[in-house]
């Protein structure tokens, strides 16, 4: 069975200092790769995915990027954090060519 | 970790009774939809899914209802247990894309 791993779990990060959170899935093969980030009370915002080895699309301009750098390894990076930064992060997968995204347990971001 | 649904609306329902959870989505393109299920502090869990060539489609304990004519979705869970207590939200899928749209969410509490 297919499985997304997402860590880490928790973090607290200075304003101005980098990130990197990792996603990895295990069970399968050239799975489509996603990162979203959620805020209180608002729904999913998709901030990258990606079809593919170093492909990646974003979604919105911001302070973050995302690399893929191995098949089931997907990477969520900022060079300064900014407060406005803090939130709950997500990695999703999807089968390529199906609709259907699971998602992993998710990485609470804290810049102070 | 701070509450990604701090301010959302609330569907509180007796144990053993029927829940029903709507859901307006917003294209009339949309092609596929998800209803999620969020515990606190966790990633979602996908529940159900359907295409947007069904009305209908059952699972175990939950339906999902397809009204694409006024672009509503529920879900409906049978029989409600307390582990249901959790946020639910729908999301959709942009014919043709990746791209989905999610909504903000439900909570549904169970009472004793």
């Amino acid at each position: 069975s297919q499985t997304i791993h997402q860590w880490p779990a928790t973090l607290v990060q200075p304003v101005g200092s980098p990130l990197s959170l990792e996603c990895t899935v295990e069970g399968t093969s050239n799975p489509n790769l996603y990162w979203y980030r959620q805020a209180a009370g608002r729904g999913l915002q998709l901030l990258f995915y990606s079809v593919g080895i170093g492909q990646i699309s974003s979604e919105v301009p911001q302070n973050l990027s995302a690399s893929r750098p191995q098949d089931r390894q997907f990477i969520l990076s900022s060079k300064k954090l900014l407060l406005s930064d803090s939130g709950f992060y997500l990695c999703a997968w999807s089968r390529a060519g199906s609709n259907t995204i699971y998602f992993g347990e998710g990485s609470w971001l804290t810049v102070v | 970790g701070e509450s990604v649904g701090l301010h959302l609306p609330t569907l509180s329902v007796q144990e053993g009774d029927n829940s029903i959870i709507n859901c307006a989505y917003s294209n009339s393109a949309s092609d596929y939809f998800i209803w999620y299920k969020q515990e606190s502090g966790k990633g979602p869990q996908f529940i159900i899914d359907i295409r947007s060539n069904m009305d209908k489609r059952q699972g175990q304990r939950v339906t999902v209802l397809l009204n694409k004519t006024v672009k509503h979705l529920s879900l409906q869970i049978a029989a409600t247990q307390p582990g249901d207590s959790a946020v639910y939200f729908c999301a959709e899928k942009y014919s043709g894309t990746y791209k989905y749209i999610f909504g903000t969410g439900t909570r549904l509490k169970v009472l004793a």
